[in-house]
């Protein structure tokens, strides 16, 4: 079965560091990968996401992620995090049947 | 504006009520979704739809039910045999991809 880890569950950064959030996958066949985004109450809203071709994939925002199928990976990074860039991230991989399974979340952190 | 709405923003259930939460698309996909979010465990998917007049069970379908007579609209009712209902929930629609996009959500909270 298909299955998504995001290893940390809150990470700090400074404003104006580098920031890259973890996802590992688990998938037989060459993967659907997403990544999206969701403040306080809100629902979510879609970064990037990665069907086939280039595995570095440019999103909104800023962002980007890399796809090593080599590593089960799909991490996203941001060069340089904006204090508006404080929310809970989410890893998703396409599963049979149109449907997605998501990891259990990243919340970022932005110091001032 | 094309998008996915959900109602209400808050909902309070007491103990043995059904509720119905509301979820409305008018980006004309086919396939629609619902998921429970709880903190710290990601999105848990309910049910979902992927055309008129039918849908699925997903993970958790224990103590809920949907109905799809409407391409447009999505309900889905939180029955009393869902013994901890109090919750985030989020509705999410796609077309011939494999994206889903997501609603704003409703938060239940049985009092």
């Amino acid at each position: 079965a298909q299955s998504v880890t995001q290893p940390d569950i809150h990470i700090t950064v400074s404003e104006g560091a580098s920031l890259e959030l973890r996802c590992n996958y688990s998938y037989g066949a060459t993967p659907y990968l997403f990544w999206y985004v969701q403040s306080p109450g809100q629902g979510l809203q879609l970064l990037l996401k990665y069907f086939s071709g280039d595995t570095l994939v440019q999103g909104i925002k800023g962002f980007e992620a890399e796809f090593k199928r080599s590593q089960s990976s799909f991490n996203l990074r941001k060069p340089s995090v904006h204090w508006s860039d404080a929310a809970e991230y989410f890893c998703a991989v396409g599963a049979d049947g149109n449907k997605l399974v998501f990891g259990a979340g990243t919340i970022l952190r932005v110091k001032s | 504006d094309g998008g996915i709405t959900q109602s209400p923003k808050y909902l309070f259930r007491k103990e043995g009520q059904n509720v119905t939460l509301s979820c409305e698309q008018n980006l004309n996909h086919d396939a629609m979704y619902w998921y429970r979010q709880d903190p710290g465990q990601g999105l848990r998917l309910i049910y979902y739809s992927q055309i008129v007049n039918d849908f699925q069970k997903g993970d958790i379908a224990e103590g809920y039910s949907v109905s799809r007579e409407k391409k447009e609209s999505f309900p889905l009712t939180v029955t009393s045999a869902q013994k901890n209902p109090t919750a985030f929930y989020l509705c999410a629609s796609s077309g011939g991809t494999d994206t889903q996009y997501f609603g704003p959500g409703t938060r239940l909270t049985v009092l």
